[in-house]
């Protein structure tokens, strides 16, 4: 079955800071990727996903991941943080047919 | 549209009781899940259902029960609880698993159960 580790746990920011997140997945094959994004005291979100073609993909907010087939890797960038992005996200591979989620990296940015 | 909807929000239970999470979707998806968010270990996937008339035990299936009542509802039943399920559970839907670029999950907001 597939996991996902997510290496960074807690992440700290000055705002307009550049971003990366790492995410890598078991193994390969066809692979169906996203980040999900919890703002504080909401549901998940969507951010953006990955399941065929450009292996830049790009979401909302001005943020950006890239997939890296030789690195079994889905990092997450944002180029400029903002506090607003202070937030916990979630990287998810498709496993048949349900979705396994990372532990999460919980991200602050100060002002 | 409403989306995901669950009930209820906030519940606390002693050990031993029973409850069911409800969780409704009005976009006319396929498939419904129900996962456990923990600290420090995301999220977790208790049950599915790929679709109407099946349910599928997920990562973290024991202490656990569910029903696919009908395509729109998918519920999550504690049967004798215990403080180890105390945790926030996020319902999710998708449109099905089998048409590909259709596996986006739609999650509802939340309900905190916290069981004494």
């Amino acid at each position: 079955a597939q996991s996902v580790s997510q290496h960074n746990h807690h992440v700290i920011l000055s705002e307009a800071a550049s971003l990366e997140l790492g995410c890598n997945y078991s193994y390969g094959g066809t692979v169906n990727l996203f980040w999900y994004v919890q703002y504080p005291g909401q549901h998940l979100q969507l951010l953006l996903k990955y399941f065929s073609g450009d292996p830049l993909v790009k979401g909302i907010k001005g943020f950006e991941a890239e997939f890296i087939k030789s690195k079994f890797s889905f990092n997450l960038r944002k180029p400029s943080v903002q506090w607003s992005d202070t937030a916990e996200y979630f990287c998810a591979v498709k496993d048949t047919d349900k979705l396994i989620f990372g532990t999460g990296t919980r991200l602050q940015v100060f002002p | 549209n409403a989306g995901v909807t669950q009930t209820p929000k906030f519940q606390v239970l002693k050990t031993g009781q029973s409850m069911t999470l409800q969780c409704a979707q009005d976009m006319n998806h396929n498939s419904m899940y129900w996962y456990r968010q923990d600290p420090g270990m995301g999220l977790r996937l208790i049950y599915y259902s790929a679709s109407e008339g099946t349910t599928d035990k997920g990562e973290v299936p024991n202490g656990y029960n569910v029903s696919r009542l009908n395509k729109r509802e998918f519920s999550l039943r504690l049967e004798s609880a215990a403080p180890s399920q105390t945790s926030v559970y996020f319902c999710a839907s998708s449109t099905s698993y089998y048409v590909s670029g259709a596996n986006v999950l739609t999650f509802g907001a939340g309900s905190r159960l916290t069981v004494l």
